[in-house]
């Protein structure tokens, strides 16, 4: 079955940077996109990016160009999200999906000095 | 960017039909914005019940489906249950990027 199993819970301070892993499962990982999605506490859902399992292309929201970089590994069928120069405002669960909706189970990222 | 439009609360009665609904800025919804329909409890990652426009999973309850309706795509629960007590979010694509709605509180009472 199709699983997408994320990486810990992260504590960072302001200014750092965030790399958090989704390793899929059940199915051919270059088949389909994956998608990263955040939830700040007591808000909704905000899209922030995906990229194509088959050839890497990537597309970002606009509100996160230029501070968020979506990688993958194929051979390790892994997406990546990097989330750069930090701030309080970034703390939330950060989740990865792939197409179709298979959801992983999400990330807390904690941003505090 | 296109805003998401979503109904920000609704009510239904146990055994009753609800239709929430999700627009766009910039125009009519069609089957090319791919709609998703996503239902989310507190304390739980989302769980995708629609894709494109109309797509069930195995776990999406029969009692839910996907369609476009007036300009807009519609999430139509029938024979509402107490479990279904839930915020229910709407996801559109828009050329590559995707939008989420602001999500529905759907109470049932």
């Amino acid at each position: 079955q199709v699983q997408l199993v994320q990486s810990g819970a992260e504590v960072k301070k302001p200014g750092a940077s965030v790399k958090l892993s989704c390793k899929a499962s059940g199915y051919t990982f270059t088949s389909y996109s994956i998608h990263w999605v955040r939830q700040a506490p007591g808000q909704g859902l905000e899209w922030m990016g995906w990229i194509d399992g088959d050839d890497g292309d990537t597309k970002y929201s606009q509100k996160f160009q230029g501070s968020v970089t979506i990688t993958m590994d194929a051979a390790a069928t892994t997406a990546y999200m990097e989330l750069s120069s930090l701030r309080p405002e970034d703390t939330a669960v950060y989740y990865c999906y792939r197409t179709w909706g298979y959801w992983g189970q999400g990330t807390l990222v904690t941003v505090s000095s | 960017q296109a805003v998401v439009t979503q109904e920000p609360s609704l009510t239904v009665s146990p055994g009753g039909t609800v239709t929430l609904t999700c627009g766009s800025s910039t125009g009519a919804v069609t089957s090319g914005h791919y709609p998703y329909w996503f239902q989310q409890k507190p304390g739980q990652a989302p769980r995708t019940l629609i894709y494109d426009t109309s797509n069930t999973h195995p776990w999406t309850p029969a009692r839910f489906s996907g369609s476009l309706v007036g300009g807009k795509a519609a999430l139509t629960l029938s024979g509402a249950q107490p479990e279904d007590e839930a915020e229910y979010y709407c996801l559109l694509s828009y050329i590559g990027a995707r939008v989420f709605g602001g999500g529905t509180k759907l109470t049932v009472l």
